[in-house]
């Protein structure tokens, strides 16, 4: 498998536009989990899916986030309209189970909200 | 919020030499992991220990608990400058519901 693919790598935009991030989880992998990354706040959890249901979303920052899973291969996270706070690295990972099923990442995209 | 923090929060040593990452949580936990991530990458897993395990093995890699201080080391052998890279504990709470990450410590291990 080739692992848990994230596009884009790099997202440059302006205020107030509208950012779509991607992930395709690992084939078989339950769960789907999106984190942020900030030399600030370290690595946050924004939501996590299990078998394509979000089961917590208590870790988005606000409205303006969002993330579906429509199928078992895909997901996205979208945040409109995009503040230069939101700036960070945003990981997506998956894992066969929830407990004892090691994380999967993503190398990240890294967005930067000007 | 946080649940584990590693210290030191970077560390700097020489081939060959040992490293030592330490974490501390607050909460009780089911297990608690361990990650590396390399720079412009993702989190990789590295080990995990149980909450009724004291000490494991992986290869070069040592992990110790103690839940009684609500902590857990991990100990690189033999460092090489491949081991350069930033580790983090992440614990899963008893409920199974949650696994979070601590912000990690930042190895370079010099030639």
């Amino acid at each position: 498998d080739a692992g848990v693919i994230q596009s884009p790598r790099h997202e440059v935009t302006e205020m107030g536009q509208e950012v779509t991030l991607r992930c395709k989880p690992i084939s078989g992998h339950d769960y789907l989990f999106w984190y942020r990354q900030t030399m600030m706040r370290g690595l946050e959890l924004l939501i996590y899916f299990n078998n394509n249901v979000p089961i917590d979303d208590s870790g988005m920052p606000e409205d303006r986030f969002s993330a579906k899973m429509p199928n078992a291969s895909f997901s996205t996270l979208k945040i409109q309209p995009s503040e230069p706070r939101d700036s960070a690295v945003y990981f997506c990972a998956s894992s066969l189970y929830m407990g004892e099923s090691p994380l999967h990442f993503g190398n990240g995209t890294r967005l930067t909200v000007t | 919020s946080q649940q584990g923090e590693e210290d030191p929060q970077a560390l700097s040593i020489q081939e060959g030499e040992n490293a030592t990452m330490n974490c501390s949580y607050k909460t009780s936990i089911n297990n608690l992991q361990w990650y590396r991530q390399n720079s412009g990458r993702g989190l990789v897993h590295l080990i995990l220990i149980r909450s009724n395990e004291r000490e494991k093995h992986s290869g070069r890699l040592r992990v110790t608990l103690d839940t009684s201080k609500k902590s857990s080391s991990l100990l690189i052998t033999a460092s090489r400058a491949a081991d350069t890279a930033s580790y983090f504990c992440a614990t899963m709470n008893s409920g199974y519901s949650t696994l979070t990450f601590g912000k990690g410590t930042m190895l370079l291990v010099s030639p």
